[in-house]
C-alpha cells in the first residue's frame, strides 16, 4: 500500500516569514495529494490540494508543489501569520478504486510573534 | 446544516466495556471512513464504506465492527475496550473514493 513520509514533525518560523513542509510518497499510482490544517481540539479541514497532471497550485499565501519524478510533493506558506499555528498533514492517493487518503504523520507548526 | 457528524463527542469508559459511535452525513457522498487519531496525532484509516459494503479494513482488531444502516450512516461499534483503544475518532465522507475528505468533529475516548 501507500506509504507517506512527512518532515519536519515540528517547524516553528517567525510571524511574516515563510513555511516549507515535505512529503514523499510511495506508490506511482498515486494522482491526488490534498492538504489539512488541524487546529487544537478540532477536525482537519482541506486547505489545498493538487492532482498529478499539475506541477503547481496557489490559493492566496498558500501553495504546493508536485514534482512525480521524485515522487514528492510540497506545502508553502508565506507572510506566515499567527492564525498559521496548527498541525498540517499531507496525503496521498490513487483514487478511483477503494482506497482512502494516506496520511503523513503531520507537521506542528508554531509563528513566533 | 451540519455536513458530517458524530455523537457522542466525548466518551469515556472503563476497560471491558462495549461502546458505540455514530455517523450522520447530509453531503450525498457516497463514501464514509473511520479513521483514528492517536496521541501522536497520527490519522490512520479503519474503515471505509462505498454503498454499503466494505472496501477497506486495514489491520483493526475484529473487536471493531462498523455498520451502516444506510449510505448516510456509519457508525462504529467497539466490543471489549482496551487501554490502547484510548484516541480520537473521526468519521469522514468523501464524493468519490480516495477524495476530497469531510470530517466529522471527532469522538474522543477514553478507556480507563
Amino acid at each position: 500500500g501507500e506509504n507517506v513520509e512527512q518532515h519536519p514533525s515540528t517547524l516553528s518560523v517567525q510571524e511574516g516569514d515563510s513555511a516549507v513542509i515535505k512529503c514523499t510518497y510511495s506508490d506511482s499510482a498515486s494522482n491526488y495529494f490534498p492538504w489539512y490544517k488541524q487546529e487544537l481540539g478540532k477536525r482537519p479541514q482541506l486547505i489545498i490540494d493538487i492532482r498529478s497532471n499539475v506541477g503547481e497550485k496557489k490559493d492566496q499565501r498558500i501553495a504546493v508543489t508536485l514534482n512525480k519524478t521524485a515522487k514528492h510533493f510540497s506545502l508553502h506558506i508565506t507572510e506566515t501569520q499567527p492564525e498559521d499555528s496548527a498541525v498540517y498533514f499531507c496525503a496521498a492517493s490513487s483514487g478511483g478504486g477503494a482506497d482512502g487518503l494516506t496520511f503523513g504523520k503531520g507537521t506542528h507548526l508554531i509563528i513566533q510573534p | 446544516d451540519t455536513a458530517v457528524s458524530q455523537t457522542p463527542k466525548y466518551l469515556v469508559t472503563q476497560m471491558g466495556n462495549d461502546k458505540s459511535i455514530k455517523c450522520e452525513q447530509n453531503l450525498g457522498h457516497d463514501t464514509m471512513y473511520w479513521y483514528k487519531q492517536d496521541s501522536k496525532k497520527f490519522l490512520k484509516i479503519m474503515f471505509s464504506y462505498n454503498n454499503k459494503e466494505l472496501i477497506i479494513n486495514e489491520t483493526v482488531p475484529n473487536r471493531f465492527s462498523p455498520k451502516s444502516p444506510d449510505k448516510a450512516h456509519l457508525n462504529l461499534h467497539i466490543n471489549s475496550l482496551e487501554l490502547g483503544d484510548s484516541a480520537v475518532y473521526f468519521c469522514a465522507s468523501s464524493q468519490v473514493p480516495g477524495r476530497t475528505l469531510r470530517f466529522g468533529p471527532g469522538t474522543r475516548l477514553t478507556v480507563t
